[in-house]
């Protein structure tokens, strides 16, 4: 069974642009998580999306979004992109079938780097 | 506020001895307890996970332990190998949401 992959694997972009990040999730897992990673920190939790619904979201400002479509993939779109978003973006799939205590499968990340 | 704290950065130990790596706690109602393995350029695999209703639990080479009084989990790697070489997550989360909350992570580096 394929894991979790997630494209493009490296992104640089400039202050004030947007960008898309795409998550395919294990076949058959319905629950899509996305997590950002920084140097020194753990991994802070974005929202999470389950049947194309956003069930849960972190602290994170608006410009951070998210939506997941029929088939299970995810996209995360951030706005107006500032310094501080240059981190590691993890995606993680679940089988949700019994909530959050299902083990979380993760893809390989978007390394994304703001100039 | 970091509600999970692994305060060890990093952790050397010899191959063959025992790796414990730590994770602390601030919130009472987590009640379930994950740790994570990263190797580079890769995601967080699920390593073993513990219960609150649990003080221990074991598969094969590792063991976790949770002491809820002290809200202190701690990895028990044994014997200690040089795959095990990696970043080490602790997460935790509440029966209120599905939530986890993550620790900084510990990178654990195995000497021949």
């Amino acid at each position: 069974k394929a894991g979790v992959t997630q494209t493009p694997r490296y992104l640089i972009k400039t202050r004030g642009q947007q960008v898309t990040l795409s998550c395919s999730p294990i076949s058959g897992h319905r629950s899509v998580s996305w997590y950002q990673q920084t140097p020194g920190q753990g991994l802070q939790f974005l929202f999470e999306y389950f049947s194309e619904t956003q069930r849960n979201k972190g602290n994170f400002p608006g410009r951070f979004s998210g939506r997941q479509f029929s088939n299970s993939r995810s996209e995360m779109n951030v706005s107006t992109l500032e310094l501080g978003d240059s981190a590691l973006y993890l995606c993680a799939s679940s089988l949700a079938t019994s909530g959050r205590r299902d083990t979380q499968y993760f893809g390989p990340g978007t390394r994304l780097t703001v100039l | 506020d970091q509600q999970v704290k692994q305060n060890s950065p990093s952790l050397s130990v010899q191959e063959g001895r025992i790796s414990i790596l730590n994770c602390d706690y601030t919130n009472s109602m987590f009640d379930y307890f994950l740790w994570y393995k990263k190797y580079p350029a890769e995601g967080p695999t699920f390593l073993i996970s513990i219960s609150s209703i649990k003080d221990k639990n074991e598969d094969g080479r590792f063991t976790v332990f949770l002491n809820k009084s002290a809200k202190h989990l701690s990895l028990h790697i044994v014997p200690s190998q040089p795959g095990d070489s990696a970043v080490y997550f602790c997460a935790a989360s509440a029966d209120s949401n599905y939530q986890l909350i993550w620790g900084a992570g510990t990178k654990l580096i195995i000497k021949p």
